[in-house]
């Protein structure tokens, strides 16, 4: 069965750190990768996806993933956080036949001013 | 363009009473898609409509829970007698077109709370 594991629970950090998430999947056949984001209080958003391509991914608010398939690893960069980057965030994966997200456990992030 | 809508936004219920969430997907989104997040663990798929039909219901708990999408327009999740491991933020997605290919837009979710 696939699965999604991201490293940390919760992150803190303060503004202009540089931030990387970890997310491992496992699934041995063809995937489509993604990040979300929920802001306190919003809906969850997509904040980038990998389909197929170059590995490393631009979404949006400075945000990028770099796909290693070796790795089976999706992890999300940052170079500078800001404060409006407190957020949970989400790795997805599902195969490219079906419709249903695989989320992991979520990451907190907290930025300091 | 209207978002994904859900109502309640929050509901209270004890165990064994029976529970109705309500999701409206965007406008000419064929795909809709049910998630749940039980506290402290990860989004859990429950099932998947295509227009009016279940296309995927393999996250699905039990047989208390009966999902209908009639007319291909908004669905409903009913829980049929809750109980207390019920209790969760019930979250629904839609999604235009090819499920495979298409970003899924989420709702705000409805948090349940089983007592």
């Amino acid at each position: 069965a696939q699965s999604v594991s991201q490293h940390n629970h919760h992150v803190i950090l303060s503004e202009a750190a540089s931030l990387e998430l970890g997310c491992n999947y496992s699934y041995g056949g063809t995937v489509n990768l993604f990040w979300y984001v929920q802001y306190p209080g919003q809906h969850l958003q997509l904040l980038l996806k990998y389909f197929s391509g170059d590995p490393l991914v631009k979404g949006i608010k400075g945000f990028e993933a770099e796909f290693i398939k070796s790795k089976f690893s999706f992890n999300l960069r940052k170079p500078s956080v800001q404060w409006s980057d407190t957020a949970e965030y989400f790795c997805a994966v599902k195969n490219n036949q079906g419709g249903k997200l695989i989320f992991g456990q979520g990451t907190e992030l907290s930025v300091k001013p | 363009e209207a978002g994904v809508t859900q109502f309640p936004s929050h509901s209270v219920i004890e165990k064994g009473q029976t529970v109705t969430l309500r999701c409206d997907p965007i406008s000419g989104h064929d795909n809709l898609y049910w998630y749940r997040r039980v506290m402290g663990k990860e989004i859990k798929f429950l099932l998947h409509f295509v227009k009016e039909s279940k296309q995927d219901e393999s996250g699905m708990p039990n047989n208390r829970f009966l999902a209908e999408r009639t007319g291909g327009t908004y669905s409903t999740l009913k829980v049929q007698p809750a109980e207390l491991e019920d209790s969760g933020v019930y979250f629904c997605a839609s999604s235009q077109g090819l499920a495979g290919i298409y970003e899924q837009y989420f709702g705000p979710g409805t948090r349940l709370t089983v007592t």
